[in-house]
């Protein structure tokens, strides 16, 4: 079974660009979560999304949004980048609505100049 | 408010047996995970205690005391690919989240 896919996994933007990061989530898995991860601050979460619709949502300004298709599969998308949304943005799946385990994909680097 | 506090860094010699602790307080508890995360690489389950008491797998075992809102993960026999970070999670929010600690740095040394 393949595991869960994110790409791009390097991507560079300037700061007032847009950016949209793709997840295709284990086969199965109707759930998709994403976080921020940055040194030393952990893994922040941004939402989850369960059958389409958005379960629950971080701390995370509303530049931050994202939807999930009907194969599950999820895009999130940042508009009007800032430097300090340089991160690596971690896609996870699970087979139930906010279950585990957590399964990740490798991420997408992201670094805005 | 919802936190987990676990230490930011821990060094041990390949062999010996390390005990990595976590303190969480949240707005509801569906229970705890830890997670490992190599240098570059993605986050990987480890263990996920969902009642009091102690899961083993292997040479990881992980436990849990709802009462004291704490729990820990066990390593034992060391060895040098362990060295990573650590992460505990806690299911929250009506079990629709999954809130992360913000890591313990593992470092193993010969």
């Amino acid at each position: 079974k393949a595991g869960v896919t994110q790409t791009p996994r390097y991507l560079i933007k300037t700061r007032g660009q847009q950016v949209t990061l793709s997840c295709s989530p284990i086969s199965g898995h109707r759930s998709v979560s994403w976080y921020q991860q940055t040194p030393g601050q952990g893994l922040q979460f941004l939402f989850e999304y369960f059958s389409e619709t958005q379960r629950n949502k971080g701390n995370f300004p509303g530049r931050f949004s994202g939807r999930q298709f009907s194969n599950s599969r999820s895009e999130m998308n940042v508009s009007t980048l800032e430097l300090g949304d340089s991160a690596l943005y971690l896609c996870a799946s699970s087979a139930r609505q906010g279950g585990s385990p957590l399964h990740f994909g490798n991420g997408t680097r992201l670094t805005v100049t | 408010g919802q936190s987990l506090e676990q230490p930011s860094e821990v060094t041990a010699v390949e062999g010996a047996i390390v005990q990595i602790n976590c303190t969480y307080q949240t707005s509801g508890f569906y229970g705890l995970s830890w997670y490992q995360q190599h240098d570059g690489g993605a986050p990987t389950f480890l263990s996920y205690n969902a009642l009091d008491g102690l899961e083993e797998t292997g040479r990881f075992s992980s436990f849990l005391s709802r009462s004291d809102s704490y729990g820990y993960l066990l390593l034992q026999e060391l060895q040098m690919k362990d060295s990573a970070s650590y992460f505990c999670a806690v299911r929250a929010a009506g079990g629709f989240k999954t809130i992360f600690g913000a890591g313990t740095r593992l470092f193993v040394k010969a």
